[in-house]
């Protein structure tokens, strides 16, 4: 079946530092993925997605690109921000319309 | 963007009582919606699927008779939680996915969530 393996938190980074979370799946076919990110408080947001091999998904700084070799979909910023503290969730569509998710990322980025 | 709500957003209640929480699509009407179940540290849960109009589609080990799934309209589906015991304590998330998104993919737009403590 379909699974999703991201690193465990929580991560703590200064403002400014480089950010990285690892996410590895497994899936039979061709899969599209996601990253969620989920602040304090609210609702899981789409933050970005990549629905074939070798796209990069991108948004408010975020990047992640679909590595089908490697079987991997890292989320990374160049430059955090203390409004960067949430949870980040990467998941994947298989067939069908379930989401698989991974089990989180808790991220706090200090001043 | 479209938004969905949920309510309530945390519900206390004893042991053997039932628990409805609604879930609704504020601004689009929503093809389909989705329970999930969290627990702590843990990953989200599908526990089932709903389409306006028919019975939901329930993930094996979900026992159906006591997570009762309505979807009376496009912007409205609600769980219950019937004779709720403390293992049954957990957060609920529910989604809606819209055709009106469009594209390769419907995006599913989540809920705050619900916070059920069962004492």
């Amino acid at each position: 079946g379909n699974s999703v393996t991201q690193m465990e938190g929580p991560v703590t980074l200064s403002e400014e530092a480089f950010l990285t979370i690892n996410c590895t799946y497994t899936a039979t076919g061709y899969p599209s993925l996601f990253w969620y990110v989920q602040y304090p408080g609210e609702g899981l947001q789409l933050l970005l997605k990549a629905t074939k091999a070798d796209d990069k998904g991108s948004n408010k700084g975020f990047e992640a690109t679909y590595r089908k070799e490697t079987t991997s979909f890292h989320l990374e910023k160049g430059s955090v921000q203390v409004s960067d503290s949430a949870v980040y969730f990467c998941a994947l569509i298989g067939s069908g319309y379930a989401l698989n998710f991974g089990k989180g990322t808790s991220l706090l980025v200090t001043p | 963007g479209a938004v969905v709500s949920q309510h309530p957003s945390w519900v206390i209640c004893k042991s053997g009582t039932s628990v409805k929480i609604e879930c609704r699509s504020l601004d689009f009407q929503a093809t389909t919606m989705f329970w999930y179940r969290q627990f702590p540290k843990q990953s989200l849960m599908l526990m089932a699927t709903s389409n306006e109009g028919s019975k939901a589609t329930y993930e094996q080990g979900v026992e159906k008779d006591k997570f009762l799934i309505n979807h009376a309209s496009l912007t409205l589906s609600t769980l219950t939680v019937t004779s709720a015991h403390p293992e049954d304590s957990s957060f609920y998330i529910c989604s809606a996915d819209s055709w009106e998104t469009g594209g390769d993919y419907n995006e599913q737009f989540f809920g705050p969530g619900t916070r059920l403590t069962v004492l």
